[in-house]
């Protein structure tokens, strides 16, 4: 069965500071990979996504991630983090041949921004 | 105008109560879907739909019934709520298969 595992459920990071994310998922054929971020009080606003081609996909925020097959992973990344990027941040996987388009969801990180 | 909208926003009722989630999309997407969200477990599909006449169950759809009333609507109800169903509650739209799913604000239900 498909899975998603955010290993870390809450990180905190200096203002200034650079970022990653882990992602790690399990799904036997190509997946299709997602990186969602909620703020506070809001919906979930995709940051990127990978479907094929370079693995270094770049997002919207400065945002970028990279899939590595045989890791199963893919970190998402950011050189300079910004207050306003203090959200909940989640990874999710598709079926990659596309006949459902359901996604499922790792558990979540909490990102904290220090000043 | 956002383009996935869900009313109610918040949403306090008590156990056994019936009660109602509207989603609305002005993106004319097909596929539709309910999601819950759980501190620490992240968001779970309950139910989805491919077009009016296509719904189908997702990971955790007991206690659950949707309607797709048109291509552009698409309810959650609970039949008899229960405080277990307190949650965060999303919809969700997508077109083509596998391509991005775009998400309204959310509905915050607590039930007593």
């Amino acid at each position: 069965a498909q899975s998603v595992t955010q290993p870390d459920i809450h990180i905190t990071v200096s203002e200034g500071a650079s970022l990653e994310l882990r992602c790690n998922y399990s799904y036997g054929a190509t997946p299709y990979l997602f990186w969602y971020v909620q703020s506070p009080g809001q919906g979930l606003q995709l940051l990127l996504k990978y479907f094929s081609g370079d693995t270094l996909v770049q997002g919207i925020k400065g945002f970028e991630a990279e899939f590595k097959r045989s890791q199963s992973s893919f970190n998402l990344r950011k050189p300079s983090v910004h207050w306003s990027d203090a959200a909940e941040y989640f990874c999710a996987v598709a079926d990659g041949s596309g006949n459902t388009g359901k996604l499922i969801f790792g558990q979540g990180t909490t990102l904290q921004v220090k000043p | 105008d956002a383009d996935v909208t869900q009313t109610p926003r918040n949403r306090i009722t008590k156990t056994g109560k019936r009660i109602m989630l509207e989603c609305s999309q002005t993106k004319g997407h097909d596929r539709m879907y309910w999601y819950r969200q759980d501190p620490g477990l992240g968001l779970r599909l309950i139910y989805y739909s491919f077009d009016v006449k296509d719904i189908n169950k997702g990971e955790i759809s007991d206690g659950y019934s949707v309607s797709r009333q048109a291509q552009a609507k698409f309810s959650l109800s609970l039949e008899s709520a229960i405080p277990n169903q307190t949650a965060l509650y999303f919809c969700a739209t997508s077109d083509p298969p596998g391509d991005t799913q775009y998400f309204g604000p959310g509905t915050r239900l607590t039930v007593l």
